[in-house]
């Protein structure tokens, strides 16, 4: 099955500055990636995801780029404020498989 | 109008009795799902429905039983609960196809 690993486990940024989180994954058939972001104590919530057919994805601040050659995509956050401060969790499953499967998690912590 | 909902929200009870969690989902979504949380924050997959039918069934043991009375609610029932068992639970929906799966709050489960 599929194996997605994070990296790294946890990263801290100044407000104002880019964090970037990467994610690996195993399963050449994987084509959808989404990223999720947890707050302490919520619920994990899609913030961005992308599918195999385009290399980059962007949503105000944030973005996704893929690179299916290498089976690695990143979250690039910009000009990240305290409210970015969470758990992110990257996933990936390839086409209709019911299964996620989620990367460990990275602890982002945004310094005023 | 909640898309994804689960009580109870907390639940503290004594090790080796029984309890239950419900989840319901008003998205029309054919697939639900159940992740264990621990204090590592790994989303760890038990079980996954797809129209009332068992579809992905980890590696759990078998005091945790899952039923799916309609395609819009998830039930989890635990027989005699250990320590291991607290966490927090989630469930989740994901519409037909590869899809952003939506979570529920969480249920806080703490085993005395």
């Amino acid at each position: 099955g599929e194996n997605v690993e994070q990296h790294p486990s946890t990263l801290s940024v100044q407000e104002g500055d880019s964090a970037v989180i990467k994610c690996t994954y195993s399963d050449s058939a994987s084509n959808y990636f989404p990223w999720y972001k947890q707050e302490l104590g919520k619920r994990p919530q899609l913030i961005i995801d992308i599918r195999s057919n385009v290399g980059e994805k962007k949503d105000q601040r944030i973005a996704v780029t893929l690179n299916k050659t290498a089976k690695h995509f990143s979250l690039h956050i910009t000009e990240t404020q305290p409210e970015d401060s969470a758990v992110y969790f990257c996933a990936a499953t390839p086409e209709g498989n019911n299964r996620l499967a989620f990367g460990k998690g990275n602890q982002v912590v945004v310094i005023p | 109008d909640t898309a994804v909902s689960q009580t109870p929200k907390y639940l503290v009870t004594q090790m080796g009795n029984d309890k239950s969690i419900k989840c319901e989902q008003n998205l029309g979504h054919d697939t639900m799902y159940w992740y264990k949380q621990d204090s590592k924050k790994f989303l760890k997959i038990m079980f996954s429905y797809n129209n009332k039918e068992l579809i992905i069934n980890e590696t759990v043991p078998n005091r945790f039983s899952p039923k799916s009375p309609d395609k819009a609610h998830l039930n989890l029932h635990i027989n005699s609960l250990e320590l291991g068992d607290s966490a927090v639970y989630f469930c989740a929906s994901q519409p037909a196809g590869v899809g952003t799966q939506y979570f529920g709050p969480g249920t806080r489960l703490l085993v005395l």
